[in-house]
Parts: C-alpha cells; sequence; structure tokens
C-alpha cells in the first residue's frame, strides 16, 4: 500500500515551453502533497505544500507563477513549470501523506526528471 | 529554528561490516524522526521511523535506528553491510507547528559505499 506515481519520469524540452507533472497517489486518499526539488548528490528542497481543493503554500524564495501547482481531488497533483529555462532542470518529487496517528506520513513518488534545452 | 545535520556526506565500509550513519536532529517538542534511502535518478524509500514509545526502532532491509534524546540523535545502524545497501540516506524530522502540516526537514544526505 502507500503508492505514489508520477508521470512522466523524465521529460526533455525546449526553453520557453510548459511542462505538466502528475503526481497521483495510487491506493489512498491523499490530504496534503508536497513538491520538492533535488539537485544532484544534493537534499531535497520543499518548494511547496498543497491541500487538496486549496491554493498551494510555497516556501519562500519559489516563484508560484513559475512552478504553478494543482491539487484538483484527493489522489492527483500536478505541478507545472512555465516558461522553462535551463536552469529550472532538475529532479522534481513529489509526495503524498495522510493525517495517520496523529501525524503525517509521508510517501514518495519515484521522481521526473526535467531537462530544458 | 528546526534543522538536521547528517555530519558525514560519505560512509565508506566494507561489507559484512556494521554500518552507522549519522543523525542529529534540533526540535521544539517531541521530535517525530525518518529515514528515507534514495537510489540513484528514484525517489525516496522509507526506511524506518520513530515516533513514540521504544527507542530502538526496526525498519525495513534489516536497519534500525536508535533515539537519543539526551544526545538528540538518531543515528541508521546495520549489523551487516550489503553492497546493495550502497545509496544515499536521508534523516529527516517532521516539523511542528500547526501551520507546517507535516512538513519534513531533510538532512544533507549521507551516501553510503559498500564494498565487497
Amino acid at each position: 500500500g502507500a503508492v505514489v506515481s508520477q508521470h512522466p519520469s523524465w521529460v526533455i524540452c525546449k526553453s520557453g515551453t510548459s511542462v505538466k507533472i502528475e503526481c497521483r497517489s495510487l491506493d489512498f486518499q491523499a490530504t496534503t502533497m508536497f513538491w520538492y526539488r533535488q539537485f544532484p548528490k544534493q537534499s531535497l528542497m520543499l518548494m511547496a505544500t498543497s491541500n487538496e481543493g486549496s491554493k498551494a503554500t510555497y516556501e519562500q524564495g519559489v516563484e508560484k507563477d513559475k512552478f504553478l501547482i494543482n491539487h484538483a481531488s484527493l489522489t492527483l497533483s500536478t505541478l507545472t513549470v512555465t516558461s522553462a529555462h535551463p536552469e529550472d532542470s532538475s529532479f522534481y518529487i513529489c509526495s503524498a501523506s495522510w493525517a495517520s496517528g496523529g501525524y503525517n506520513e509521508q510517501f514518495f513518488g519515484p521522481g521526473t526528471r526535467l531537462t530544458v534545452l | 529554528a528546526q534543522s538536521v545535520a547528517q555530519p558525514e556526506d560519505q560512509v565508506n565500509v566494507a561489507e559484512g561490516n556494521p554500518l552507522t550513519v549519522k543523525c542529529t536532529y534540533s526540535v521544539s517538542g517531541n521530535p517525530y524522526l525518518f529515514w528515507y534511502v534514495q537510489y540513484p535518478n528514484r525517489g525516496l524509500q522509507f526506511l524506518l521511523k520513530y515516533i513514540t514509545g521504544d527507542n530502538l526502532v526496526k525498519g525495513s532491509y534489516g536497519f534500525e535506528a536508535e533515539f537519543n534524546k539526551s544526545q538528540t540523535s538518531f543515528h541508521l545502524k546495520k549489523p551487516s553491510a550489503l553492497v546493495s545497501d550502497s545509496a544515499l540516506y536521508f534523516c529527516a524530522v517532521r516539523a511542528h507547528g500547526s501551520s507546517n502540516t507535516g512538513k519534513l526537514i531533510f538532512g544533507q544526505g549521507t551516501t553510503l559505499q559498500v564494498k565487497p
């Protein structure tokens, strides 16, 4: 149980285009989803937290107009990188959680490798 | 401020030997602590967690971790390392506060290299 999928697993796009990444909880309803960015051999940087049906909460320094997050249902959240540039190339990981025993355990997706040419 | 520190960028150990990956934390209130493992180009896999109860927590793949409140540590251990354990390991603590909704704070990661 507690499986999270991401699609696509990798994407290559041209500079200036927009890219959408999907995160799905396959066997549970995720009250909260998180989006992280990871550079090579570095830790995960939390970009935003989203709750189903409400606006995402972005971390300081993350451009909300650049990284659009939609959490339309309890099993799906999407991250859209708008007008992507080479510096947006990174590994994007989502996680999903539900309240369990008073704490929120996160389950991670396999990640999406974005390369912007 | 709440934080997690993994003081070693890399840990090298011979196959069959015991391994320890260190983690210390700073958090207000009782900590919820986690260990995750990441293989190249993959997401994070959950290993184990400490919420409350016994200080020695057993997890997946033979890993265990010991919660030490006085030393604010949560070191990951395994009695006998395997080459397949070679990966990047992250310690994390759940942030406290009503606005955090379960947000995790991650350490910087430790690369474990197990040599045959």
